[in-house]
């Protein structure tokens, strides 16, 4: 089953503009993690938030977590046309931190 | 530093037949993941290994899956027999000992007609 969920399904921006994308989750997390997978490829690591922390930076990056409404935001700020993809975030829970993922969500940056 | 190297990249199987998927994690990453991604919808783990033991496998439908890490570096996944709904990308991760942060490989898509 999956545990997160994000929002929107899919996210049509403008190059220059912020992308805010939410997921939501439903149990105990040790940490929260953002992937990034471009068509046809596999997914690479953003940014990882651990479940004591509210905020992290990476460049142009940005990620939030509530863990009292079990929500995450990922910004990403001065969008480019590269960063066309699907975005999943992914939920870190057990001894073995086992990832479940979300359906994703589908960004088009237009040039 | 060399990726996570996945083979075939592509395989069109016809159903009942059996398949098998190779994976190389990145050298000194004692765990090792096989994901299904089903398009449209997010990464599913199916089986984990930590050197060559397995971690979790609660998600390996076991009647047709089988994967083996001999020596705790490369593993294989194997569908047999393949049934319509395998059709799917199957990516194999990998990730230092006790580390959150996954590596991907390319995957390999299957397509079972």
């Amino acid at each position: 089953s999956q545990q997160g969920e994000e929002d929107p399904q899919a996210l049509s921006i403008q190059e220059g503009e912020n992308a805010t994308m939410n997921c939501s989750y439903k149990t105990s997390i040790n940490n929260l993690q953002w992937y990034r997978q471009n068509s046809g490829r596999g997914l690479v690591h953003l940014i990882l938030i651990r479940s004591n922390e509210r905020e992290k930076h990476s460049g142009r990056l940005r990620v939030t977590l509530d863990t009292s409404k079990k929500s995450s935001s990922l910004l990403i700020t001065a969008s480019r046309a590269a960063d066309t993809a699907s975005y999943f975030c992914a939920t870190g829970t057990g001894a073995n931190s086992k990832l479940t993922f979300g359906k994703g969500i589908t960004l088009s940056v237009r040039p | 530093e060399a990726g996570v190297a996945q083979s075939p990249r592509y395989k069109i199987i016809e159903k009942r037949q059996s398949v098998a998927f190779w994976c190389n994690p990145i050298s000194g990453h004692a765990t090792l993941y096989w994901y299904q991604q089903i398009l449209g919808q997010g990464p599913k783990l199916l089986i984990q290994f930590q050197n060559n033991g397995v971690v979790d496998d609660s998600q390996l439908p076991k009647d047709r899956f089988s994967a083996e890490r001999l020596k705790g570096v490369d593993s294989t996944l194997k569908i047999q027999p393949a049934k319509l709904e395998d059709s799917a990308v199957y990516l194999c991760a990998s990730s230092l000992a006790y580390s959150y942060e996954q590596y991907f490989g390319p995957g390999t898509r299957l397509t079972v007609t």
